[in-house]
């Protein structure tokens, strides 16, 4: 949806380097998840956020950290990226009263670490 | 979240041939979700169950969740090359978050 966004939708870079990835939606939720994509692994959770001041780790946290920094903003950093995190990333919104408790997610960044 | 394990990795087809993907646990899960994800693109919403038994159609799609709550189906009756992509089901979205399968590939041949 256009209204999750992610920027860059594409990096590469190189092993050591420290890297962002942010996250902006318009859609007023308070829920805010970030996953990893590797092929035949399916969506793995890093990490998620219920509020502004919510911070929780997923099943594969290790190397990476967020940061939300407004209700509308989660961010994820690899501190000093690796070749292994290469794939592709996507973050997510929920709604926290929502009927159906659907994720929305946004287009994904594609993240290659040399 | 609760752990859920789906089959087959991947399934070709012929059009208009009916296509399943099923979703397995080994505990009671509290509802699934189902996602579809188009090549190149994002996981998109498609259904949430929540009750035992439960039943829920949209067009050909059919998704049904077990009496034990413990698996669940998606079945597309006569595919079309539209229906191209993987099904992801899902489990959980409280307070553990989601946790997906691993997702099945459909691949339709004309």
């Amino acid at each position: 949806d256009a209204d999750v966004t992610q920027t860059p939708r594409n990096r590469i870079t190189k092993t050591g380097k420290r890297i962002m990835l942010e996250c902006s939606q318009t859609k007023g939720h308070d829920r805010m998840y970030w996953y990893r994509q590797d092929p035949g692994l399916g969506l793995q959770l890093i990490y998620y956020s219920f509020d502004v001041k919510d911070i929780n780790k997923g099943e594969i946290s290790d190397g990476y950290s967020v940061s939300r920094q407004a209700q509308a903003k989660f961010s994820l950093s690899l501190e000093s990226a690796i070749p292994n995190q290469t794939a592709l990333y996507f973050c997510a919104t929920s709604a926290t009263d929502a009927t159906y408790n659907e994720q929305f997610f946004g287009p994904g960044t594609r993240l290659t670490v040399l | 979240g609760q752990q859920v394990m789906q089959i087959p990795q991947y399934q070709h087809v012929q059009e208009g041939e009916d296509f399943t993907t099923y979703c397995n646990s080994s505990t009671t899960l509290s509802n699934i979700q189902w996602y579809k994800q188009r090549p190149g693109g994002h996981p998109v919403f498609l259904i949430q169950l929540v009750k035992s038994g439960e039943v829920k159609k949209q067009k050909r799609l059919t998704f049904q969740f077990g009496e034990a709550k413990k698996n669940s189906s998606l079945h597309i009756t006569a595919t079309q090359t539209t229906d191209v992509g993987t099904y992801f089901c899902a489990s959980g979205g409280g307070a553990d978050g989601l946790t997906f399968g691993k997702g099945t590939h459909l691949i339709i041949q004309p």
